[in-house]
């Protein structure tokens, strides 16, 4: 039972260029949600999927794109990406969206350059 | 909109008692968090409060006021262990259940 698990751990991009971050849960979750952690600041939401086949906008959604690949699986996608997306970016799952606890993966630390 | 607030740091001795408020303003107000989180690692829930009053669990307790919009984490006999970053978080069901979370507490235990 390995949680959360996002690959990958680390990822140097240059301005411009295409990522996708992948994650996925092994815990039969129905939600799933990706937020960015910026240094001094908290969580912040980007996109997150409350059941398989839907998607909705976070608070800062501007820039990226996601896709609930399927229960397990949700990945973030940034099309061109841009220094100000520079961060440290967590997916989380939860039993449903009225769930209290969220289970974070390792997060993966993306520089863009 | 929504807001947390919450004290950037906190500094206390091990074996000591530390409280870490917050203040939140919501629309949707649904119930209250608190997240621990390492230097490096990800966060993990440590408690939640729907309703008014204490929740305990082991050393560690989060207190809720509805009607001040605010709560507290209380660490008890703190150990070095204990020196992490600690965000409390709302669940709001504006527009479907969403989690917004405060920008953290930074805790340093001292020997």
């Amino acid at each position: 039972n390995a949680g959360v698990t996002q690959t990958p751990k680390f990822q140097v991009l240059k301005t411009g260029q295409s990522m996708t971050l992948q994650c996925a849960q092994d815990m039969n979750h129905n939600s799933m949600y990706w937020y960015r952690q910026d240094p001094g600041m908290g969580l912040r939401l980007i996109y997150y999927s409350a059941s398989e086949g839907t998607t909705d906008k976070g608070e800062v959604p501007n820039g990226y794109n996601v896709s609930r690949l399927n229960k397990r699986e949700f990945s973030l996608r940034l099309e061109s990406a841009a220094p100000s997306q520079t961060s440290v970016y967590f997916c989380a799952s939860s039993e449903r969206t009225g769930s209290y606890e969220q289970y974070f993966g390792p997060g993966t630390r993306l520089t863009v350059t | 909109g929504q807001s947390l607030e919450q004290p950037s740091e906190v500094t206390a001795v091990e074996g000591a008692i530390v409280q870490i408020n917050c203040t939140y303003q919501t629309s949707g107000f649904y119930g209250l968090s608190w997240y621990q989180q390492h230097d490096g690692g990800a966060p993990t829930f440590l408690s939640y409060n729907a309703l008014d009053g204490l929740e305990e669990t082991g050393r560690f307790s989060s207190f809720l006021s509805r009607s001040d919009s605010y709560g507290y984490l209380l660490l008890q006999e703190l150990q070095m262990k204990d020196s992490a970053s600690y965000f409390c978080a709302v669940r709001d069901n504006t527009g479907g259940f969403k989690t917004i979370f405060g920008a953290g507490t930074r805790l340093f235990v001292k020997a």
